[in-house]
């Protein structure tokens, strides 16, 4: 089956800075790529998403960015704010046709004052 | 705008009990998933329903676990007889086609099996 990795665990940021989590996934027949940001005891909500036929979507201070060929993707999220520290989850719809999301293991983020 | 709701929002049961959990998904989705996380850990498939029948499930569940669809709005999962470890959170999710879209979940249930 689908296996996604992530990194890094935790990641430590200044207010403002520029915050990069990577991850990637074994199923090369992978076409839907979403992350999802999860406060502490609530619910994985949509941040963004990409799909198979595009390299690169932003949204405002949020980006992800999709090589197929090396079957690895990103978030990208620039001029971080306090409000942005939060658990953030990768997930891949894999190829088999099922439509079941595999999660990577999720980051961490802390934006620090 | 829509969501999905669960219900109830922390259920503390006994082990070896069987517990229900419920959810309603959004009115106009045909796809349906459980998903659980234990504490600290990544979310985890458990089963996904499509066209009043299991489309996929993973190896988690098992014969212990069931999911219905018992009207035209609620879709429940049942466990039938809880250990310790299936303690976690539960999210409900559904989404309006299958591939390549939006999975939206609810708010969780928190089961804890004493």
């Amino acid at each position: 089956g689908e296996n996604v990795e992530q990194h890094p665990s935790t990641l430590s940021v200044q207010e403002g800075d520029s915050a990069v989590i990577k991850c990637t996934y074994s199923d090369s027949a992978s076409n839907y790529f979403p992350w999802y940001k999860q406060e502490l005891g609530k619910r994985p909500q949509l941040i963004i998403d990409i799909r198979s036929n595009v390299g690169e979507k932003k949204d405002q201070r949020i980006a992800v960015t999709l090589n197929k060929t090396a079957k690895h993707f990103s978030l990208h999220i620039t001029e971080t704010q306090p409000e942005d520290s939060a658990v953030y989850f990768c997930a891949v719809i894999g190829g088999g046709g099922g439509n079941k999301l595999t999660f990577g293991t999720g980051t961490q983020l802390k934006v620090e004052l | 705008e829509p969501e999905v709701t669960q219900t109830p929002s922390h259920q503390v049961t006994q082990m070896g009990q069987e517990v229900i959990l419920r959810c309603v998904p959004i009115s106009n989705h045909l796809y349906f998933y459980w998903y659980r996380q234990i504490l600290g850990q990544k979310v985890e498939f458990l089963v996904s329903f499509y066209n009043n029948e299991i489309s996929e499930k993973s190896e988690i569940f098992d014969d212990q676990f069931s999911v219905e669809r018992p009207d035209g709005s609620n879709f429940t999962l049942k466990i039938r007889s809880t250990k310790l470890e299936d303690s976690a959170m539960y999210f409900c999710a559904s989404s309006e086609t299958g591939r390549n879209t939006e999975a939206f979940f609810g708010q969780g249930t928190r089961l804890t099996v004493v």
